[in-house]
């Protein structure tokens, strides 16, 4: 099954520089990766998905980047804010034969400061 | 996108007791699943709830313990029976819908047992 690592400590970054998120995996590469966010007390809320034959996809202040060889994915909030303060999920594929199910890993909890 | 209610938000239980969460979805979907989040960890997929059928246990979950039920396409129970301390934890039931194959998750049920 996948292994999904995401940083357990605490990002903290003050407003309007990039933040950076990782997302590892081992195993099989997955058809696509998601990326979620999720405050306290709430369900995660969908933000990007970037499939394997994509290198880099943008929403507004989002950038994600997935590199299947480094099986590695990277999420950027450019000029951050507080308001980008919660907490960051990857998901993948759990299965390779494509099932769609999502494993999400642990998160990233990413602390904005003004 | 899906809008899901899920209720109740949070309850404190007596050990040995069951708890019933109710999860209503705006729209008819074909797979709801439930899932479970620990403190400080990942969201950990509990069952897929399929209308008309019984409902897929992932490893380590039974239906003894955690029965649900789905007796349409908007709607589905998920009930944690005979709680114990172990079983202090966020649940969440979500749906998959739309492109990128997003999950939708409700506003989570805060359990607490005593």
């Amino acid at each position: 099954s996948q292994k999904i690592e995401q940083n357990s400590e605490a990002l903290n970054i003050q407003e309007g520089k990039t933040a950076t998120l990782t997302c590892n995996y081992t195993n099989y590469s997955p058809a696509y990766l998601q990326w979620y966010r999720q405050d306290p007390g709430r369900g995660p809320v969908f933000l990007l998905l970037i499939r394997e034959n994509e290198k880099e996809k943008r929403k507004e202040r989002l950038k994600v980047t997935f590199d299947t060889t480094l099986k590695q994915s990277l999420f950027h909030i450019t000029a951050s804010q507080p308001a980008d303060s919660a907490t960051y999920l990857c998901a993948l594929p759990r299965g390779a034969g494509g099932s769609y199910i999502p494993t999400f890993g642990r998160g990233t909890s990413l602390i904005v400061h003004p | 996108s899906a809008v899901i209610s899920q209720k109740p938000s949070r309850d404190i239980c007596q050990r040995g007791t069951s708890l019933t969460i109710q999860c209503q979805v705006d729209s008819q979907v074909t797979m709801m699943f439930w899932y479970r989040q620990q403190p400080g960890q990942s969201l950990t997929l509990i069952a897929t709830a399929n209308q008309g059928s019984e409902a897929t246990y992932e490893s380590g979950f039974v239906i003894d313990k955690f029965p649900i039920s789905r007796p349409n396409l908007t709607f589905s129970t998920l009930t944690v029976s005979n709680m114990s301390p172990e079983d202090s934890s966020i649940y969440l039931c979500s749906v998959q819908q739309g492109a990128d194959e997003k999950l939708f998750f409700g506003s989570g049920t805060q359990l607490s047992v005593l």
